[in-house]
């Protein structure tokens, strides 16, 4: 079955950047997704990617996308102490699988100050 | 704008209770799931629903049973409520032919 892997822990000093770091195994995924959730509060989409792209930028926030080794990285520039929190990977293969999502383990960031 | 609203935030069940998880959302969105999430695991799949009256198991189904008959609602039924089910539950919902998934604030669920 689909497998999504990322590393548990990431701490980082305020202001440098943060690189997340996931691997999946489902060559049929269509989306990627990169997920925020603060403790005690639900998900929130921060980006996704389609498979057929290889980088996205929004804002702060650059997703890289290596089909060839399943590998998806979010970095985040200029982290501040409200980036801390639990980021999810998450795969789908896309068509009626929409919402139909395989999440990694979650990676902790913490930003010290 | 609700978005996806989960209802309750908190519960505690004794072991063999019986209830349902509530999720409802307003926007419309065809599709919509139940997560679980346990420390260190992620979010696993328990069961999904492409439309009114058509559901289908996730990854994690056993102990949980759902049925969707209308577009807004997807409750969550546990029969017999075991430690094991001790979890944070989530619900998603997308629109159709749309990637984004769109996530409640959770129920935090603890079977004693």
């Amino acid at each position: 079955g689909e497998d999504v892997e990322q590393s548990l822990f990431l701490s980082v000093r305020e202001g440098d950047s943060s690189v997340i770091n996931c691997t999946y195994t489902d060559s049929s995924s269509t989306y990627l997704y990169w997920y925020k959730q603060e403790p005690g509060a639900g998900l929130q989409l921060l980006t996704y990617i389609f498979s057929n792209m290889d980088m996205k930028q929004d804002q702060r926030l650059t997703v890289l996308l290596n089909k060839k080794d399943k590998h998806l990285s979010l970095r985040i520039a200029d982290t501040q102490t409200g980036d801390s929190a639990i980021y999810f990977c998450a795969e789908n293969a896309g068509g009626t699988s929409y919402g139909k999502l395989t999440f990694g383990q979650g990676t902790i960031l913490t930003v010290h100050p | 704008n609700a978005g996806v609203t989960q209802t309750p935030k908190f519960q505690v069940l004794k072991t063999g209770q019986s209830m349902t998880l509530q999720c409802a959302q307003d926007m419309n969105h065809e599709y919509m799931s139940w997560y679980r999430q346990d420390p260190g695991m992620g979010l696993r799949l328990i069961h999904y629903s492409v439309g009114a009256g058509i559901t289908d198991q996730g990854e994690v189904p056993n102990g949980y049973n759902v049925s969707r008959s209308t577009t807004e609602d997807f409750p969550l039924r546990l029969l017999s409520a075991a430690p094991s089910q001790t979890s944070v539950y989530f619900c998603a919902s997308s629109p159709m032919g749309a990637p984004e998934a769109f996530f409640g604030q959770g129920t935090r669920l603890t079977v004693v």
